[in-house]
């Protein structure tokens, strides 16, 4: 089993849909990350969370440490916002020893005019 | 100011060959960190470097090898290629090491061995 499971792996909705994107992860964390990717890889970061709730524009994104669990949401979906969004955890180590981040496999989201 | 940059964007190389990636961090930044990208897949953490001294490993063979320069660039080496390191290869950057800093990727290198 993946440290990091998101669902759904593929969504399709229309323009103005509320999106709901989730995370859930196994291990303990020091924070989680909500990334973009669009088609030819880069990688965009969006928020970088620990605690709570945090939004930017029309992305919001929320966490529960005890439920181990995070969902972005995006409201009013426009086609521009079709990308790869990935869940990514900054593993706790024994040690503290640098570990790199532990990534979901991504959710696909197109957003159709 | 520029961001995370990699060279070179693609390559294509042959099975036993070896292969050398570039990144440079963004101004300031001391940490650089290199995923590898498999189609579909999320990014697997090969290395992290701060102040020229690796701080942290992934589960990676040893025909991998990273390296960070007085300036904070950084190479990643590849040495004997399979077919399956064909991947897009991220490199990140930080101001300093641990989970409390956001990382910042570069646009990656897509390596495809034939």
């Amino acid at each position: 089993k993946n440290e990091v499971e998101q669902s759904p792996q593929n969504l399709t909705a229309q323009e103005g849909e509320f999106i709901t994107i989730n995370c859930s992860y196994s291990v303990g964390i020091s924070a989680l990350h909500w990334l973009q990717q669009h088609p030819g890889g880069g990688i965009v970061s969006l928020f970088m969370l620990s605690s709570g709730k945090k939004k930017h524009g029309r992305l919001i994104a929320t966490i529960n440490i005890q439920e181990k669990h995070s969902s972005l949401h995006i409201t009013a979906s426009h086609p521009r916002d079709s990308a790869v969004y990935i869940c990514a955890v900054s593993p706790l180590r024994a040690g503290g020893g640098a570990d790199g981040l532990t990534f979901g496999k991504g959710t696909h989201l197109i957003i159709q005019p | 100011d520029a961001g995370v940059t990699q060279s070179p964007t693609h390559l294509i190389k042959t099975r036993g060959q070896h292969v050398t990636l570039r990144c440079s961090p963004i101004s300031g930044h001391k940490s650089v960190s290199w995923y590898q990208q498999v189609l579909g897949q999320g990014p697997q953490f090969i290395f992290q470097y701060y102040e020229k001294e690796e701080r942290g490993r992934g589960n990676f063979p040893d025909r991998f090898s990273a390296r960070q320069f007085p300036n904070y660039s950084s190479e990643l080496n590849v040495n004997a290629l399979l077919l399956g390191d064909s991947a897009l290869y991220l490199c990140a950057s930080s101001p300093g090491s641990g989970p409390i800093w956001e990382q910042y990727f570069g646009p990656g290198t897509r390596l495809t061995v034939t």
